[in-house]
C-alpha cells in the first residue's frame, strides 16, 4: 500500500516561488501502474486538480495554471515535486499529492491518469507577505 | 474544461437513511467518474471509480452507477462515519475537473 507525504514551507511570500515536494513509500515510484500528482484546496473550498506525471515524464498539467507549474520526478529519492511561480493570495490552500492509477487504452496506445487511489495528508501553504 | 456539477450541495440525514446524491458533467465522460469522501482536516478518500466500481476497503454500502453525464452515488443504510463532503471527480480528461461537493450532516 502506498504511503505519500508531502513537505515543503507553509508561509510563502506574494510573487515567489511555492515548492513542495512528495515522498512515496510501499511502492515504487519508477512503476508504470501510477501518474504522481498534485491536487490543491483553498481553505473552505473545493478540490483543483494541479498537475500528474508519469515516471516515463509524460505530463498532464491543468491549463490554468500550467505556465505557472513545473512537476518532476526524482526516482532515486522516491519523490515527485511541485514548483508554483508567481504566487498570490489565490494559491493559498492545502496542497495535496496524490498518486492516479494509470489506464492503457489500446486503441489510442496511450496511458493516462485516472482516479486518485492514494493520497497525502495534505500541506496549508499561506501566501502572504 | 469539463463542468461537473453536484446536487444537492448539502443534506441532512439520519443514521439508517439512504442518501443519494448526483453529478452531471457538462459533456459525455463515459464511465470515468470518480467519488471520494472527505472529512473535516482530511485528505479525500477515494470510494468509487469508473462510475460503479468498489475501491478495494469501501464498505459495500457505497455504490455508484451512471454513464455518460448523469451519475449517482447511493449510500444505503447511513451509518454515524459517513457524515462528511462527498465530491465526484472526472477522469475523462484532463484537467480532471472535480465537483463542487455534497456536504452530508446529521439531521
Amino acid at each position: 500500500q502506498l504511503h505519500l507525504q508531502e513537505s515543503g514551507p507553509g508561509l510563502v511570500k506574494p510573487s515567489e516561488t511555492l515548492s513542495l515536494t512528495c515522498t512515496v513509500s510501499g511502492g515504487s515510484i519508477s512503476s508504470t501502474s501510477h501518474f504522481w500528482g498534485w491536487i490543491r484546496q483553498p481553505p473552505g473550498k473545493g478540490l483543483e486538480w494541479i498537475a500528474s506525471m508519469y515516471y516515463s515524464g509524460s505530463t498532464y498539467h491543468n491549463p490554468s495554471l500550467k505556465s505557472r507549474v513545473t512537476i518532476s520526478v526524482d526516482t532515486s529519492k522516491k519523490q515527485f515535486s511541485l514548483k508554483l511561480t508567481s504566487v498570490t493570495a489565490a494559491d493559498t490552500a492545502v496542497y495535496y499529492c496524490g498518486s492516479q492509477l494509470a489506464y492503457y487504452d489500446t486503441l489510442t496506445n496511450s496511458v493516462g491518469p485516472q482516479q486518485v487511489d492514494y493520497w497525502g495528508q495534505g500541506t496549508l501553504v499561506i501566501v502572504s507577505s | 474544461d469539463i463542468q461537473m456539477t453536484q446536487s444537492p450541495s448539502s443534506l441532512s440525514a439520519s443514521v439508517g437513511d439512504r442518501v443519494t446524491i448526483t453529478c452531471r458533467s457538462s459533456q459525455s465522460i463515459s464511465s470515468n467518474l470518480n467519488w471520494y469522501q472527505q472529512k473535516p482536516g482530511k485528505a479525500p478518500k477515494l470510494l468509487i471509480y469508473a462510475a460503479s466500481s468498489l475501491q478495494s476497503g469501501v464498505p459495500s454500502r457505497f455504490s455508484g452507477s451512471g454513464s455518460a453525464t448523469d451519475f449517482t452515488l447511493t449510500i444505503n443504510s447511513l451509518q454515524p462515519e459517513d457524515f462528511a463532503t462527498y465530491y465526484c471527480q472526472q477522469s475523462y480528461t484532463p484537467p480532471f475537473t472535480f465537483g463542487p461537493g455534497t456536504n452530508v450532516d446529521i439531521k
